[in-house]
């Protein structure tokens, strides 16, 4: 069974860089059918894709999001990264990472709070 | 971008009602619509892909539908651990979007 499992800071003050990790657990990272995505819901709010990577290395990203965004791979460790900086109040979320199926979206972390406050 | 709109946003309804979400695409997006359910404090759940084809796992009674630009979820008959939010999504290009989610709540 695919486990997904998001960590990072919970508290991010304006301004600075939101970081986090996704480790991938009961199976590979590499894979040539999957790509892994970032997607957040702010609190009472609907759900925000924010980008994907391949293990490739290729990413995309959220229009919205993307001069801020970086999304990265780590295929030793089995895990993949979100940073986006420059963050706002309008930036507090839970963030999720999920596995993407032909950009359906099968498997998901628990998703992870962060904050954006001083 | 894709604009996905969810209707209703919310809807009230007893156990053992037939219950339909209709979603709507800005364009068409062939057959590329996925519906999640999603309860308080948990992740998303992937219920349907490709418009009408029932994830493993998932309970019969739960259907989808449509083609282009208009969509359908039915609960054909709804349990009690039915009431949620769900929500469309398009896979048609990106970015991927998602509607805005309609709440079924009990009556």
């Amino acid at each position: 069974q695919l486990l997904l499992q998001e960590s990072g800071s919970g508290l991010v003050k304006p301004s600075q860089t939101l970081s986090l990790t996704c480790a991938v657990s009961g199976g590979s990272i590499i894979s040539g059918a999957y790509s892994w995505s970032w997607v957040r819901q702010p609190p009472g709010k609907g759900l925000e894709w924010i980008g994907y990577i391949y293990d490739s290395g290729s990413t995309y990203y959220s229009p919205s999001l993307k001069s801020r965004v970086t999304i990265s791979i780590d295929r030793s460790r089995n895990q993949f990264s979100l940073k986006l900086g420059s963050v706002t109040a309008a930036d507090t979320a839970v963030y999720y990472c999920a596995r993407n199926y032909v950009d359906y979206f099968d498997y998901w972390g628990q998703g992870t709070l962060v904050t954006v406050s001083s | 971008d894709i604009q996905m709109t969810q209707s209703p946003s919310s809807l009230s309804a007893s156990v053992g009602d037939r219950v339909t979400i209709t979603c709507r695409a800005g364009q068409s997006i062939v057959s590329y619509l996925t519906w999640y359910q999603q309860k308080p404090g948990k992740a998303p759940k992937l219920l349907i892909y490709d418009a009408s084809r029932l994830q493993s796992g998932v309970p019969s009674r739960f259907s989808g539908s449509g083609s282009g630009t208009d969509f359908t979820l039915t609960i054909s008959s709804l349990q009690p651990e039915d009431f949620a939010t769900y929500y469309c999504q398009q896979s048609h290009s990106t970015p991927l979007t998602f509607g805005g989610g309609t709440k079924v709540e009990i009556k």
